[in-house]
């Protein structure tokens, strides 16, 4: 069964920093592209990010309003990917989801990050 | 980027009755290898997303057949026949042809 699990959410004052995980298992996570996308609340989901597998060298792609403020990066000994914000503002709270392939065929129940002083 | 826009269902649809989400890319996703790079979605309140339909049309592993996905290259509608009550929700369509990839601002479904 494929199992995907964000964590490191949490309430970070503005100006701050703050590393997501997202650990799976159940496929050979080697093979995939994974993703970030966030969901304001109440609001629509935004893709944040990519980082495509070994074979494509790892390459990173990032949504324009974010890009220099984050990082993707995965981890393929452990099954897990990451995603590293920083100079947060209150406009980045929202809940961000793992997902799987470009297709997003999988998606973890979500981490949320509250930006507030 | 590839703007996505998508219709509004005349809320409440009634249970059994068929409904249909269109959605619209402000440019062509049909691919020179044939495939168009369309996704549909469906967020129950209160879950993650979870993918309904690919490539436009192939129905993602364990979504029913009442689901089905059409269109061409900008112009793209899933059909929901028989609407139950598990098909509440918000439906999003999302071009993955280029990046940065969009999402429509999502379609609401719910039942009568």
């Amino acid at each position: 069964e494929v199992q995907i699990l964000e964590t490191g959410g949490g309430l970070v004052k503005p100006g701050g920093s703050l590393r997501l995980s997202c650990a799976t298992s159940g496929f050979n996570f080697n093979d995939y592209f994974m993703n970030w996308v966030r969901q304001a609340p109440g609001k629509g989901l935004e893709w944040v990010a990519q980082i495509r597998n070994k074979n494509y060298n790892y390459a990173t792609y990032y949504a324009e309003s974010l890009e220099g403020r984050v990082t993707i990066s995965r981890d393929d000994s452990k099954s897990s990917v990451y995603l590293q914000v920083s100079s947060l503002r209150a406009e980045d709270t929202a809940i961000y989801y793992c997902t799987r392939r470009n297709v997003m065929d999988a998606w973890g129940q979500g981490a949320s990050v509250t930006v507030s002083s | 980027d590839i703007v996505m826009t998508q219709g509004a269902l005349p809320n409440p649809v009634p249970s059994g009755e068929s409904a249909s989400i269109t959605c619209q890319s402000s440019k062509s996703l049909l691919h020179s290898n044939g495939k168009t790079y369309l996704n549909w979605y469906l967020q129950r309140p209160g879950q993650s997303p979870q993918l309904l339909i690919y490539w436009m049309s192939t129905r993602a592993s364990g979504v029913s057949d009442r689901f089905s996905g059409s269109g061409s290259g900008t112009d793209f509608t899933l059909k929901i026949s028989s609407v139950e009550a598990e098909d509440v929700g918000v439906y999003y369509c999302q071009q993955f042809l280029e990046y940065p990839y969009t999402f429509g601002a999502g379609t609401k479904l719910e039942l009568k």
